[in-house]
């Protein structure tokens, strides 16, 4: 069964301190690996696509990469208005083209 | 110069009940969904239509009935509202199935009494 876990669930930083967010997927075959941010009250919004292993996006303080296995959210040096909860999901080949798995998401508080 | 829109954005109503939520986009985009979000933040699809035409069913109950009027219109029509049916629905849209962004509505929180 295609899978998708994020860690860790909550993650507090000092404004300025980098860290890393983590998503491991298991599926039956990767067709992309998604990641949004989502403010409270709000929708999720669209951060990155990754679809093949070595690849990296940025974006402003955020960079994403992505192994066979799984996907890491770097953060360098976080401010205040990153404080969100990030999303990763996946989308497998196979079955309907356009359906998302997402994981549960990390909480992330930045505080300054 | 909203891209996808929802309304209503909260909605408390009593069990057993019938309610519809409206999403509309203005993206140009042919592919739509809904996705329930739990209490735990847990994001699962539900339905998704190309142009018109159902092409995810999650197997979610046959109360909940989506109906696209158009490509730019998804709602979902929900009957005899349960408990369990309170969680925030989010609707989505993508540019068609072969572009796997999608891009999300603010929400509408739904709590059943």
């Amino acid at each position: 069964e295609d899978q998708v876990t994020q860690s860790p669930e909550a993650l507090r930083l000092q404004e300025g301190e980098s860290s890393s967010l983590n998503c491991s997927y298991t599926v039956s075959g990767l067709r992309g690996l998604f990641w949004y941010r989502q403010d409270p009250g709000k929708g999720p919004e669209f951060l990155f696509t990754l679809y093949s292993a070595g690849e990296e996006k940025e974006k402003e303080r955020l960079k994403a990469t992505l192994t066979k296995k799984e996907s890491f959210l770097h953060i360098t040096a976080p401010k205040p208005e990153d404080s969100a909860t990030y999303l990763c999901a996946v989308q497998a080949r196979g079955g309907a083209t356009n359906k998302l798995i997402f994981g549960t998401g990390t909480l992330l508080a930045v505080q300054p | 110069d909203t891209a996808v829109s929802q309304t209503p954005k909260y909605l408390v109503t009593q069990m057993g009940n019938d309610k519809s939520i409206k999403c509309e986009q203005n993206l140009g985009h042919d592919t739509m969904y809904w996705y329930k979000q739990d209490s735990k933040k847990f994001l699962k699809i539900m339905f998704s239509y190309n142009n018109k035409e159902l092409i995810i069913n999650e197997t979610v109950p046959n109360r909940f009935s989506p109906k696209s009027p158009d490509k730019a219109h998804l709602n979902l029509h929900i009957n005899s509202l349960e408990l369990g049916d309170s969680a925030v629905y989010f609707c989505a849209s993508s540019l068609g199935l072969t572009t796997y962004e999608q891009y999300f509505g603010p929400g509408t929180r739904l709590t059943v009494t």
